[in-house]
């Protein structure tokens, strides 16, 4: 089954408003990684967070393993921040594999 | 991100060959193709660590890697079919030991749309 269940698939905001994202996950954890992707664009890492809560400008990071869950707040949306968010697993497998989620679809209207 | 370059950025074609082409700039030991087929999640192709190619089972074997020193990357395609339209992807990451990934960092992409 889905090791990495992310949510919500969607979200709209109003510029200025506040986001929570959410990757639970049902297995191990090396660390989670959290992307940002533009349509027709690459992924961008924004955050490699094994534990605990890291910053990057408006954006932060909480991973709590024991309660097997990683978010991704983002405070004072822009329009800019509008596009694809993604969280993937590593859970150190020897095939290198990441455990992707199915991506949340931000859109910040002005 | 300029630290990993890919080439070409797109391509169109028939049922031809073609290669893509990766270099990384960043001293990573691993370097990685990834698969990103519309609306889904990238898809891991290949795993070079160290050289040493790791390869998921799943992916056709038209598709062949080739990393002629640690900082490049080759994918040769050959005989493409429409399934494979898709972007691929080039990473690298760290991975200084054992099965520890390290952080991932993506190359622009190479957008292949198969006729």
């Amino acid at each position: 089954g889905q090791q990495v269940q992310q949510s919500p698939a969607s979200l709209v905001l109003q510029e200025g408003e506040n986001a929570e994202l959410q990757c639970n996950f049902s297995t191990s954890l090396n660390s989670m990684q959290w992307f940002y992707q533009r349509p027709g664009g690459s992924l961008v890492s924004l955050f490699y967070n094994p534990s605990g809560t890291k910053h990057s400008g408006r954006l932060t990071s909480t991973t709590v393993i024991k309660e097997r869950r990683s978010s991704l707040h983002i405070s004072s949306s822009q329009t800019t921040d509008s596009g694809t968010y993604l969280c993937a697993l590593d859970r150190g497998s020897a095939l290198g594999r990441l455990h992707f989620g199915a991506g949340t679809q931000l859109i910040v209207i002005p | 991100n300029t630290k990993i370059t890919q080439s070409p950025r797109y391509l169109i074609l028939g049922r031809a060959n073609k290669s893509l082409e990766c270099e990384q700039h960043l001293g990573h030991n691993a370097m990685y193709w990834y698969k990103q087929s519309a609306e889904k999640p990238p898809e891991l192709m290949f795993l070079y660590n160290l050289k040493q190619l790791i390869r998921n089972e799943t992916v056709p074997s038209r598709f062949i890697p080739e990393c002629p020193d640690s900082s490049k990357l080759l994918l040769h395609i050959s005989a493409v079919d429409p399934e494979d339209s898709a972007v691929y992807f080039c990473a690298s990451s760290p991975r200084t030991g054992g099965a520890f990934t390290g952080q991932l960092y993506f190359g622009e992409g190479s957008k292949l749309t198969v006729l």
